[in-house]
């Protein structure tokens, strides 16, 4: 499965939108990229995933790069239950591998 | 929302004690997954199952053991619990598509 990059925290202003990046450089054709999220103490959330055209749904909006190297996820009003460990990975969606959860980028939304 | 459930919720339990913790989803999914996660660290995939009758070690290795006997039904056992055990265990299902829907967790105190 393709390596993801993630910054390892960023702040974003509540109301704000909250753009965060993630690298992907050496994924395949056939591979989605999802996000999930992790509040603290909780267990992980899904938010969403794509292959190539961007995506969006009541939680956020996936912006994919026309060489899908790289994506953004972007929440468009933060708000501070936001908060959390935001978690991008890549995967072939129709097999029978398991995800693979890395650092992740933690997100801080202040008032 | 995702009905997966797990019990008990928190566990404090003496050394060398047997203990299982249980997860059940009502959703019908396949796949499920046994995560362990020790606070303000990543996660780690210790089992994983593709059906009934089937379980697989996942990347980290673990003294736990699991079954798959009913499609709903994923518990892990400790036969003889230490204190290297205490964690936090996490357990999750997912559809064909790879979104997994995860559990509260289950929070395990090994005195």
């Amino acid at each position: 499965d393709a390596k993801t990059t993630q910054p390892p925290s960023m702040d974003c202003a509540e109301g704000r939108a909250a753009n965060l990046p993630c690298n992907h450089s050496t994924i395949s054709g056939n591979e989605y990229v999802y996000w999930y999220r992790q509040i603290h103490s909780q267990g992980p959330q899904y938010i969403i995933h794509g292959l190539k055209n961007n995506e969006t749904n009541e939680m956020a909006s996936l912006i994919i790069t026309e060489d899908r190297k790289s994506s953004t996820l972007i929440l468009p009003h933060a708000t501070l239950r936001d908060t959390a460990v935001y978690y991008c990975i890549v995967k072939e969606a129709d097999s029978w591998g398991k995800l693979q959860f890395g650092a992740g980028t933690q997100v801080v939304v202040t008032p | 929302e995702a009905d997966i459930y797990q019990t008990p919720r928190y566990l404090v339990i003496g050394t060398g004690k047997k203990i299982t913790l249980e997860c059940s989803q009502t959703m019908g999914h396949d796949k499920m997954y046994w995560y362990q996660q020790d606070p303000g660290m990543e996660l780690h995939l210790i089992h994983y199952s593709y059906g009934v009758n089937s379980t697989e070690k996942g990347d980290l290795s673990s003294e736990s053991t699991v079954s798959r006997i009913r499609t709903e039904h994923f518990p892990l056992t400790l036969e003889s619990a230490r204190p290297s055990h205490t964690s936090q265990y996490l357990c999750a299902s997912s559809t064909r598509l790879n979104e997994q829907f995860f559990g509260p967790g289950t929070r395990l105190t090994v005195l």
